[in-house]
């Protein structure tokens, strides 16, 4: 298993709305990433769990709250999102080497 | 902090040969990663370099320069369906260096025609 698995796929929030959005791999990787991505742009770092706890937060605002329940877990709880907050989220997990798995992403648009 | 530079558009035809630079400006540089992402799909893993000179990895290579701070993506035998969005990712440490970050350029669009 390669895999690493999102949901959803796509999803549609609400500026009060409260979402999550979930991340899991089975590849016993033990550091876990969250990226934002907008159109034609590269990905940009968000969060990086190692061994489940928070390593790094690139300055992210506090409507977006990482959670790594276990090492095979990851999610991003969303809550009063701006419309500049639409985009597609990655998810990434990274193998001993340094190589990073990525997920299909979330697409998320807010209203 | 960070910068790291590609050049944003690059056509090139099925057959020929294509390179594809990427300057980087980081402290704490681990390595550099070339992914390829085509549009709407995650990015796939293509190579990584951590010392100097050349890796070899079928129709593509990639080599790194640590002291010019440069990296290429070189494609040969080019095919359509290398039409993508190729990212040069630099890792580096973070403060104390217990975690890897792993930052992407600004991406180069690639457009191979027949």
């Amino acid at each position: 298993d390669t895999e690493v698995t999102q949901t959803p796929k796509h999803l549609v929030m609400g500026m009060t709305n409260k979402k999550s959005l979930k991340c899991e791999q089975h590849m016993g990787h033990r550091a876990m990433y969250w990226y934002k991505q907008k159109a034609k742009k590269p990905p940009e770092l968000m969060f990086v769990y190692s061994y489940e706890k928070l390593s790094i937060n690139e300055s992210v605002p506090s409507r977006f709250s990482p959670e790594c329940p276990n090492s095979s877990l990851l999610n991003l709880h969303l809550h009063a999102l701006q419309p500049e907050d639409s985009a597609l989220y990655l998810c990434a997990s990274r193998k001993g080497t340094g190589e990073l798995f990525f997920g299909e992403g979330s697409r998320l648009t807010v209203l | 902090g960070q910068n790291i530079d590609q050049p944003t558009e690059m056509t090139a035809t099925e057959g020929a040969i294509v390179q594809i630079n990427c300057t980087y400006q980081t402290s704490g540089f681990n390595g550099l990663f070339w992914y390829q992402q085509h549009a709407g799909e995650a990015p796939t893993f293509l190579s990584y370099n951590v010392l100097d000179g050349l890796e070899e990895k079928g129709r593509f290579s990639s080599f790194l320069s640590r002291s010019k701070g440069y990296s290429y993506l070189l494609l040969k035998e080019l095919q359509m369906k290398d039409s993508a969005s190729y990212l040069c990712a630099v890792r580096a440490l973070n403060y104390g260096g217990a975690t890897n970050k792993l930052i992407f350029g600004t991406g180069t669009l690639l457009a191979v025609q027949p």
